[in-house]
């Protein structure tokens, strides 16, 4: 059973780069998840697809978060223009949706971004 | 704004010793509460509760609802060096996103 796969595991880049996240689900999962974690704290939701279709996407921090899941399966994320705040933890989640009643979320690792 | 809130934030305790963990929420549309462990990496799923008074078990952990009250426990019997990590409290909203608490840190000393 392969669990959800991310990459990178760590990003270092300089402010003002672009970067790109990428995120494999559980293959029988239809929803993924992206969330954002500093430290010390819980993590906080960012964007969810159901398939293809991105469902919520209000709680992108501003304009230069953008996410996409072109084929239903993997999902991307990326941030442009990076700053100093931006440095996280992102991790992906992915739950089975049959339309009744919700499923548990099961997480990555996680990409660690460091912005210097 | 959906709100979870977990107490303590952090604790030390003995092997063997019996922690109860708690978490508190105040949000809109309900669906469920869910538990994480969460050591170096990926948060791993420990419960889900969706109905009052019905204690789930796994091994040495348990945990309840009460949606009268707004919270839940989390209860970890004959604790182990293995069971110190973070252990977050979470609200399903609506079917969508999880609600996440700061998290409660237990160190389990030898």
């Amino acid at each position: 059973d392969t669990g959800v796969s991310q990459d990178p595991r760590h990003k270092i880049t300089k402010r003002g780069q672009n970067v790109t996240f990428r995120c494999d689900p559980i293959s029988e999962h239809n929803r993924l998840y992206w969330y954002r974690q500093t430290l010390g704290q819980g993590p906080e939701f960012l964007t969810y697809f159901q398939n293809e279709a991105q469902l919520e996407k209000s709680r992108l921090l501003s304009d230069r978060f953008s996410a996409e899941r072109p084929k239903g399966s993997f999902s991307t994320l990326e941030i442009q223009r990076t700053e100093q705040g931006d440095s996280a933890m992102y991790l992906c989640a992915s739950s089975p949706w049959t339309g009744e009643r919700g499923q548990p979320q099961h997480f990555g690792d996680g990409t660690r971004l460091s912005i210097l | 704004e959906d709100k979870v809130v977990q107490s303590p934030l952090s604790l030390v305790v003995h092997e063997g010793d019996t922690v109860t963990l708690n978490c508190s929420y105040e949000v809109t549309n309900f669906r469920s509460l869910l538990w994480y462990k969460q050591e170096k990496k990926a948060p791993t799923f420990l419960f889900m509760l969706t109905s009052s008074g019905i204690e789930k078990k796994s091994g040495r952990l348990s945990s309840i609802l009460d949606k009268k009250e707004l919270f839940s426990i989390l209860n970890i019997t004959a604790t182990q060096t293995g069971d110190s990590a973070v252990y977050l409290c979470a609200v399903e909203v609506g079917f969508q996103k999880l609600v996440f608490g700061t998290g409660t840190r237990l160190l389990v000393s030898p």
